[in-house]
């Protein structure tokens, strides 16, 4: 149980295009989401949360109208990097949160590769 | 602020001997504790958790770690180490409560020798 998939799995996008990210929970209802951004040889920094129905809270530092972030249903979310550019070539990472009253735990997806040309 | 530590960046054991991974974290209440593993290009997993209770938890993998609240510590442990272990292990520090934030640690990298 507890499987939360990541699509695509590698994107490659020319410079100024938009690219779509979804994490989906499998077999869980995910009120919450988080998303990530991993850099080569580097721990995850999160970007946002994302929270079904409600709009997403980012971290300090992450610009919102850049990594759009829309959580439609509770399986469902979605990062969108508008206007990229290479800098924005990472390993982006979402996880879900699988809470039961206060004892949350959060399960990963796989990721998706990134590359701005 | 929490906050978690992991001194050592890089580890290298040989498969069989036994391995020691530590953890320290800034809390300043009872933390939920975490380990995640991270094989190169893929997405985390959880080894194992902690929230209350028994201070040695047991995870998947033949992995274990213990809670020491004096030394703020969570080290992971494993005493055979196999050579499909090698792979990145992350500590995560989350606050009591739904929704929890994770404050990850920098990482180590463990690297089996045959």
């Amino acid at each position: 149980g507890a499987v939360v998939s990541q699509h695509p799995s590698r994107v490659i996008c020319k410079s100024g295009t938009s690219v779509k990210i979804e994490c989906r929970s499998l077999d869980f209802q995910a009120t919450t989401m988080f998303w990530y951004r991993q850099f080569p040889k580097q721990s995850l920094m999160l970007m946002a949360t994302s929270n079904e129905g409600s709009k997403a809270t980012y971290e300090q530092g992450v610009e919102k109208d850049k990594f759009l972030i829309n959580h439609a249903s509770l399986t469902l979310s979605t990062l969108t990097v508008t206007s990229a550019h290479p800098e924005d070539s990472s390993f982006y990472i979402c996880s879900a949160n699988s809470g039961s009253g206060t004892t949350d735990t959060q399960y990963f997806g796989p990721g998706t590769r990134l590359t701005v040309l | 602020a929490q906050s978690v530590t992991q001194p050592d960046i890089h580890i290298t054991v040989s498969e069989g001997a036994s391995l020691e991974l530590r953890c320290n974290y800034s809390y300043g209440a009872t933390p939920y504790l975490f380990w995640y593993v991270q094989s190169p290009g893929q997405g985390l997993q959880l080894l194992l958790k902690y929230f209350s209770g028994d201070t040695l938890v047991q995870g998947i993998k033949g992995f274990e770690a213990e809670f020491k609240r004096s030394q703020s510590s969570f080290n992971l442990r494993k005493p055979s180490v196999h050579w499909s272990d090698a792979a990145e292990y992350f500590c995560a520090v989350g606050s009591p409560g739904t929704a929890s934030k994770l404050t990850f640690g920098t990482g180590t990298r463990l690297q089996v020798t045959l």
